[in-house]
């Protein structure tokens, strides 16, 4: 089983819709999520990170289940440059290293 | 913000070439310094991880010897290939993290091609 699994799409939505990804990790003593976004050849950017509470970010919220051990983001009004490859990312406790999920692909259509 | 700056961007050259990489974060301290490889539609793979003065601790399945790390400095690392092969063929990335554990910053990405 991978370590963090995530549906790779491709997803397609109109622009204006809200979409949803999910996203599941394996280890249970993982301590800090993150969302990247990743553009079509180029490095990861940070989008957010993800908290138990929940966190808020404009257009863009991300949950954290714990006790089911998934992560979502939510992308609200969706708009064309939205389109991109999310990556889920986990972080060990105790470890540096990020884990990443395999991403995925987003693209909004006008 | 952080920002990292990696060099060069895109490689192209021949089998058994030897390539080397950069790696530097501009406007801050990077303790430690991750390298990674993300082959087509695949996930980001850590490759290693390096401290600043000491040797790097790789990743299972990676040749410590063909993929030499060097973090001689708190704002510079080196990944050489050595004697790179087809399927070294990637996209490398590298990413920096302060003293202060934020999340890391990635640079630019190599896109490395051997023909």
């Amino acid at each position: 089983r991978k370590e963090v699994e995530q549906d790779p799409g491709p997803f397609n939505v109109p622009e204006g819709a809200t979409v949803a990804f999910n996203c599941t990790y394996s280890n249970s003593a993982s301590q800090s999520f993150f969302w990247y976004r990743q553009d079509c050849r180029k490095e990861p950017k940070l989008l957010m990170s993800v908290y138990s509470s929940g966190n808020e970010d404009g257009r863009f919220t991300a949950q954290l289940n714990r006790a089911s051990q998934y992560i979502s983001l939510l992308i609200r009004d969706s708009k064309l440059s939205d389109s991109a490859t999310y990556l889920c990312v986990v972080v060990e406790q105790g470890a540096q290293k990020l884990v990443f999920g395999q991403g995925t692909r987003l693209t909004i259509n006008p | 913000g952080a920002v990292v700056s990696q060099h060069p961007s895109r490689v192209i050259c021949k089998s058994g070439t030897s390539v080397k990489i950069e790696c530097r974060s501009l406007d801050f301290q990077a303790t430690t310094m991750f390298w990674y490889r993300q082959f087509p539609k695949k996930s980001l793979m850590l490759m290693a991880t390096s401290n600043e003065g000491s040797k790097a601790t790789y990743e299972q399945g990676v040749e410590k010897d063909k993929f030499l790390i060097n973090h001689a400095s708190l704002t510079l690392s080196t990944l050489t290939v050595t004697s790179a092969h087809p399927e070294d063929s990637s996209f490398y990335i590298c990413s920096a993290r302060d003293q202060f554990d934020q999340p890391q910053h990635f640079g630019d990405g190599t896109r490395l091609s051997i023909l």
